[in-house]
């Protein structure tokens, strides 16, 4: 069972370069969320989606943008990288509202 | 907004001994799900307990429990009987009811150390 899978696992970027996070899940979960962990700050959720075609911020949406692309898919976008974007992305998914979240198993990401 | 505050950076506990874990939260909602979830070295995010809010009882599975005080918007977590895999970051977290995504925030976490 894969469960939530992210790529790419690792990645390091230039400021101003664009990338894309993808992340897929084979659970045929409706919500879908974007998460960034740094230290002392715990995870803070950039974008989330409640259902396919619907996507809405989350506490850290500024520098990125989102798409569902599917059911299945959900990818993250940074559009113009800086280094305050240095970080670790997880990527989760849920089904309804009483149930706990799938996490990916995450990308580092050092924006230099 | 729901806020979930950790104020404790670091714990230490020696195996075999108890420790509590902190967390309280801010929320308006009267109905929600609060969980823990725990981070080893390796990244990955493992639930560790659940505990709806509806449910007076406090939640536990097996070493593993909760005192939940909904009045002063507070919930630990128990480790008993500690065991040196339990070493790793703890996340307490918050899950709105309402519509819209079932959204989930998180606390600043704590790291729990173990000692043999």
């Amino acid at each position: 069972n894969a469960g939530v899978t992210q790529t790419p696992k690792f990645q390091v970027l230039k400021t101003g370069q664009s990338m894309t996070l993808q992340c897929a899940q084979d659970m045929n979960h409706n919500s879908m969320y974007w998460y960034r962990q740094d230290p002392g700050m715990g995870l803070r959720l950039i974008y989330y989606s409640a259902s396919e075609g619907t996507t809405d911020k989350g506490e850290v949406p500024n520098g990125y943008n989102v798409s569902r692309l599917n059911k299945r898919e959900f990818s993250l976008r940074l559009e113009s990288a800086a280094p305050s974007q240095t970080s670790v992305y997880f990527c989760a998914s849920s089904e309804g509202d009483r149930w706990k979240l799938f996490f990916g198993s995450g990308t580092q990401l050092s924006v230099l | 907004a729901q806020t979930v505050t950790q104020s404790q950076p670091e714990m230490s506990v020696q195996e075999a001994e108890t420790v509590t874990l902190s967390c309280t939260y801010d929320t308006s909602e009267s109905d929600y799900y609060l969980f823990w979830y725990k981070q080893p070295p390796s990244r990955q995010m493992i639930l560790v307990i659940r505990q709806e809010a509806y449910k007076q009882q406090n939640a536990t599975e097996n070493r593993f429990s909760v005192n939940f005080q909904k009045a002063a918007k507070s919930f630990s977590l128990k480790i008993s009987d500690s065991q040196l895999g339990d070493a790793a970051m703890y996340f307490c977290a918050y899950r709105t009811r309402n519509t819209g995504g079932f959204k989930t925030i998180f606390g600043a976490g704590t790291r729990l150390f173990v000692k043999a």
